[in-house]
């Protein structure tokens, strides 16, 4: 069984770039979420992919926006780099119905920079 | 507020010590609840659930009062392998199952 993983390991990006951060779910999962976690601090939820849908969004503008794929791969985009965007990106992938919890796998995340 | 606070740490104990990390939590619709373990520059890894009854695996126990809001993990005879962060986690149904971490607590484990 493949666990998730994510591309690229590490990322420099300067303010105003767009970038695309991707993640591979484990087999079998259908649900993929992305965390941003800032140096020091906890993940922060940025939003749900459920089955290519979004399902449930965090406190992040909308120049964050993602995508799943059929095969239930996923998709961060962020527009309009700005400095405090630096962190460590983190997907989890989960195998849940609509309203069931599921334990969330974490890949190694993309640690990006913005300059 | 932030939804989920810890302890602002760090713990610095030698081994074989006890340690306990409490953490609350103010969103009283919060239905999972658990502890992550992440060791420096890794991600996240479930640690354990929380359960109302309360539950052990190991030399960890871990509590969970719903009435007051309150999660809390006990590490018992710490080992050198136990230093890491630990992440006080809280699920709701809303936002589609989203994990809300907490900032976390350090802890190190010396010789």
């Amino acid at each position: 069984e493949t666990g998730v993983t994510q591309s690229p390991t590490h990322l420099i990006k300067t303010r105003g770039q767009q970038v695309t951060l991707r993640c591979s779910s484990q087999s079998g999962h259908n649900t993929v979420s992305w965390y941003q976690q800032a140096l020091g601090q906890g993940p922060q939820f940025i939003f749900q992919y459920y089955r290519e849908e979004e399902n449930g969004r965090g406190n992040f503008p909308p120049r964050f926006s993602g995508l799943q794929f059929p095969n239930y791969s996923s998709e961060l985009n962020v527009n309009a780099l700005e400095l405090d965007d630096s962190a460590l990106y983190l997907c989890a992938s989960s195998d849940q119905g609509a309203s069931s919890y599921n334990e969330q796998f974490f890949g190694p995340g993309t640690r990006l920079t913005v300059l | 507020r932030k939804e989920v606070e810890q302890d602002p740490g760090p713990f610095n104990v030698p081994e074989g010590a006890t340690v306990a990390f409490n953490c609350t939590y103010s969103n009283s619709a919060s239905q999972s609840f658990f502890w992550y373990r992440q060791d420096c520059r890794k991600e996240p890894k479930l640690l354990m659930s929380v359960y109302s009854s309360g539950n052990e695996d190991g030399r960890f126990t871990a509590q969970l009062n719903r009435a007051s809001q309150y999660i809390s993990l006990l590490i018992r005879d710490s080992k050198l392998s136990d230093s890491a962060t630990y992440l006080c986690v809280v699920s709701r149904a809303q936002a589609g199952t989203a994990l809300i971490f907490g900032k976390g607590t350090t802890l190190s484990v010396s010789s």
